[in-house]
């Protein structure tokens, strides 16, 4: 399975209510990084957690990681409906020449008015 | 200030045409990457160039597939004798350096009839 995947797969919420999506990934990492899409648009870069950080804290996100369990939340607070997008993880692995930075499937969600 | 432009946002052709697609990065932006996104899917890498070094050309799924970039701007990937599973997003993005988060284009949608 790839490297990054992100569970749940879809996820529909109302305004206000807060939105948690996990990514799990393999191998050793230097950092993770989470994206927004847009339908029909490029990817946004939302935040960046290197390997030796734990939370870190952007606006209304919130990400951890946990090295020990190869895994990382993102936590979007009081949501709103232009937060509906599909959000994606993305790993760079750590050491040696690979720079290749490594996407899951993403998560689709949904905020409802 | 600009972002990152791809042209064309379209392209519609027929199989066993080859097409050409264009990337314009972030100014100063030394690292551009080329990506596939087919529907509903994560991105695939397919390429990405840094500096003057040699591209790490490890994702192009064929000989068919082809990229240049002149010196850290404008970057094209080609596509041979299109095939009809050539059909997806493809998404250019640009970095400062290889480690730094990625800012992406709006994508060309490629159809092959």
């Amino acid at each position: 399975s790839q490297q990054g995947e992100e569970d749940p797969q879809a996820l529909s919420i109302q305004e206000g209510e807060n939105a948690t999506m996990n990514c799990s990934y393999k191998t050793s990492i230097n950092n993770l990084q989470w994206y927004r899409q847009n339908s029909g648009r490029g990817l946004v870069h939302l935040i960046l957690i290197r390997s030796n950080e734990r939370e870190k804290h952007s606006g209304r996100l919130r990400v951890t990681l946990d090295t020990s369990k190869k895994s990382s939340s993102l936590l979007i607070t009081a949501s709103r409906a232009a937060d509906t997008a599909s959000y994606f993880c993305a790993t760079l692995n750590s050491g040696g020449s690979n720079y290749k930075l490594t996407f899951g499937k993403g998560t689709l969600l949904t905020v409802n008015p | 200030g600009a972002g990152v432009s791809q042209s064309p946002s379209n392209k519609v052709t027929e199989k066993g045409k080859d097409v050409e697609l264009r990337c314009d990065p972030i100014s100063g932006h030394t690292a551009l990457y080329w990506y596939r996104q087919r529907l509903g899917q994560g991105l695939e890498f397919l390429i990405y160039f840094q500096g003057n070094s040699a591209p790490d050309k490890s994702g192009l799924p064929s000989d068919r597939f082809s990229a240049e970039r002149t010196g850290e701007s404008v970057s094209t990937l080609t596509i041979q004798r299109t095939q009809q599973e050539d059909s997806a997003v493809y998404l250019c993005a640009s970095s400062l350096g290889l480690r730094d988060p990625q800012h992406f284009g709006d994508g060309t949608r490629l159809s092959i009839l």
